[in-house]
């Protein structure tokens, strides 16, 4: 099956400034990548996606970027505030299934 | 939609009794899936059904471990004997097609002591 690597596994920045979070995948065959948010004590949900055919994708603060060749994908969070700390994975998709990172624990500080 | 429905939200047991967790997926949705979120390993995919069928149950740890789905709007997790390691949480997941982005339940946290 498809590995999915995620770092770093904790991320601890100042209110305002970016956070980048990476993932890596092993199968070239994967062709969707979907991001989660899990706020403590609450289920993950879905936050941004990008698909094989697409580099980059924006919506608001939060963007995703795919490198095809280089089998990694990332995301990252502008101006972040302190209602950006979560656990956040990443997955990717292949025949059907997903797979996940093993999560970043992000805290965003005042 | 209410989403997906898990209980119980919490469970407490001891070491060797039986613990069945219950699923109700999204109205419309045919695909179920089960994972265990752990610190170490993350979120793993135990098992996932499609029309009420198990496709693929390679994520399911050992025998102790067995999952059902009577009909669509049902699926239950049972574990038995459970043993301290099997303390986690469950998410229960649903997507309404093939490849589809999974929603998730709010899950059930399980403490075998």
């Amino acid at each position: 099956g498809e590995n999915v690597e995620q770092h770093p596994s904790t991320l601890s920045v100042q209110e305002g400034d970016s956070a980048v979070i990476k993932c890596t995948y092993s199968d070239s065959a994967s062709n969707y990548f979907p991001w989660y948010k899990q706020e403590l004590g609450k289920r993950p949900q879905l936050i941004i996606d990008i698909r094989s055919n697409v580099g980059e994708k924006k919506d608001q603060r939060i963007a995703v970027t795919l490198n095809k060749t280089a089998k990694h994908f990332s995301l990252h969070i502008t101006e972040t505030q302190p209602e950006d700390s979560a656990v956040y994975f990443c997955a990717a998709r292949i025949d059907n299934q997903f797979y996940f990172g093993t999560g970043t624990s992000l805290t965003v500080i005042p | 939609d209410a989403g997906v429905i898990q209980s119980p939200r919490h469970e407490v047991t001891e070491m060797g009794q039986e613990v069945t967790l219950r699923c109700k997926p999204i109205s419309g949705h045919d695909y179920l899936f089960w994972y265990r979120q752990t610190m170490m390993r993350g979120l793993e995919l135990l098992i996932y059904f499609n029309n009420n069928v198990p496709i693929d149950d390679s994520g399911m740890p050992e025998d102790r471990f067995s999952a059902k789905m009577p009909n669509a709007s049902f699926s239950t997790l049972k574990i038995q004997p459970s043993e301290p390691r099997d303390s986690a949480v469950y998410f229960c997941a649903s997507s309404q097609l093939a490849g589809g982005m999974p929603f998730f339940g709010p899950g059930t946290r399980l403490t075998v002591l």
